[in-house]
C-alpha cells in the first residue's frame, strides 16, 4: 500500500521569506514523488517529480524539493516566496514496484503568502 | 493551447438525472485518468485507460458510473441517477507511457468539471 501525508493544512509566510511545504510518504518499494499546485477553480499543475538520482529536484516557478529516504520525506521549498505563490499544493506518491500506475495524493496544503 | 481540456466546466443537475462529461487529453498521450475531488481533499482516483482499454477502476466507481475511451483519444464519464453525494470536481488527466528510460510518467490535468447535484 502507498500513502502520503501533508501534516499542515495551511502554511503562512511573508513575501520574500523562504517557504517549506511538508510531505511524508509510505511505500513498499522505491517511491516516485510528485508535487502539484492548484489555483482556485483550476486543475492541478505539475511542479516537479523525483524518480531517481539527485535528491534535490528543481521544478517550475523556482520551486525545488528534497528527497530524504531515511525520513521518507519530500518537502517542497522555495528560497523567496511571492504573493502569487498563494495556492493549494498537493504531494503525490506512487510505488515504483507496484503494478498500478496510479499515484496517491495528499489532502493538500494551503500556502498563503502575505505581502 | 494543447493541454488537457474538459467540457463542460460547470454542470448543475437535479438528483436522479444523468450527466456526461468529456475529456480531451494531450494529443500524444496514451494514458487517460479520471479523478474526483471534494473540498478539502486531494484527487481520488476513479479509473484509467491506456489507449482504449480501461485497465483499472477504483471501488469508488459505483455501478452508476461508466467511462469510455472509444478510439483511444477523448473520453467520457457518465453518471447515472445522480445523487447529492456526487457533487464534486471531476478531474481528467493524461500521461505518456514511457517504454524505456525515465519512468514515472507525469500526469497533466485538465481544468475540471464542477458538478452540483441539487
Amino acid at each position: 500500500a502507498q500513502s502520503v501525508a501533508q501534516p499542515e493544512d495551511q502554511v503562512n509566510v511573508a513575501e520574500g521569506n523562504p517557504l517549506t511545504v511538508k510531505c511524508t510518504y509510505s511505500v513498499s518499494g522505491n517511491p516516485y514523488l510528485f508535487w502539484y499546485v492548484q489555483y482556485p477553480n483550476r486543475g492541478l499543475q505539475f511542479l516537479l517529480k523525483y524518480i531517481t538520482g539527485d535528491n534535490l529536484v528543481k521544478g517550475s516557478y523556482g520551486f525545488e524539493a528534497e528527497f530524504n529516504k531515511s525520513q521518507t520525506s519530500f518537502h517542497l521549498k522555495k528560497p523567496s516566496a511571492l504573493v502569487s505563490d498563494s495556492a493549494l499544493y498537493f504531494c503525490a506518491v506512487r510505488d515504483s514496484s507496484g503494478g498500478s500506475y496510479i499515484p496517491t495524493f495528499g489532502r493538500g496544503t494551503s500556502l498563503i503568502v502575505h505581502p | 493551447d494543447t493541454g488537457v481540456s474538459q467540457d463542460p466546466r460547470h454542470k448543475i443537475t437535479k438528483r436522479g438525472q444523468n450527466v456526461t462529461f468529456r475529456c480531451d487529453p494531450i494529443s500524444e498521450h496514451n494514458r487517460l485518468y479520471w479523478y474526483r475531488q471534494t473540498l478539502g481533499q486531494g484527487p481520488e482516483f476513479l479509473t484509467y485507460f491506456q489507449n482504449e482499454a480501461q485497465l483499472e477502476k477504483s471501488r469508488l466507481l459505483s455501478d452508476r458510473f461508466s467511462a469510455e475511451r472509444p478510439k483511444g483519444s477523448f473520453s467520457t464519464l457518465e453518471i447515472q441517477r445522480t445523487e447529492q453525494g456526487d457533487s464534486a470536481m471531476y478531474l481528467c488527466a493524461s500521461s505518456f507511457r514511457e517504454t524505456s528510460g525515465i519512468k514515472g510518467d507525469t500526469q497533466y490535468f485538465g481544468p475540471g468539471t464542477r458538478l452540483t447535484v441539487l
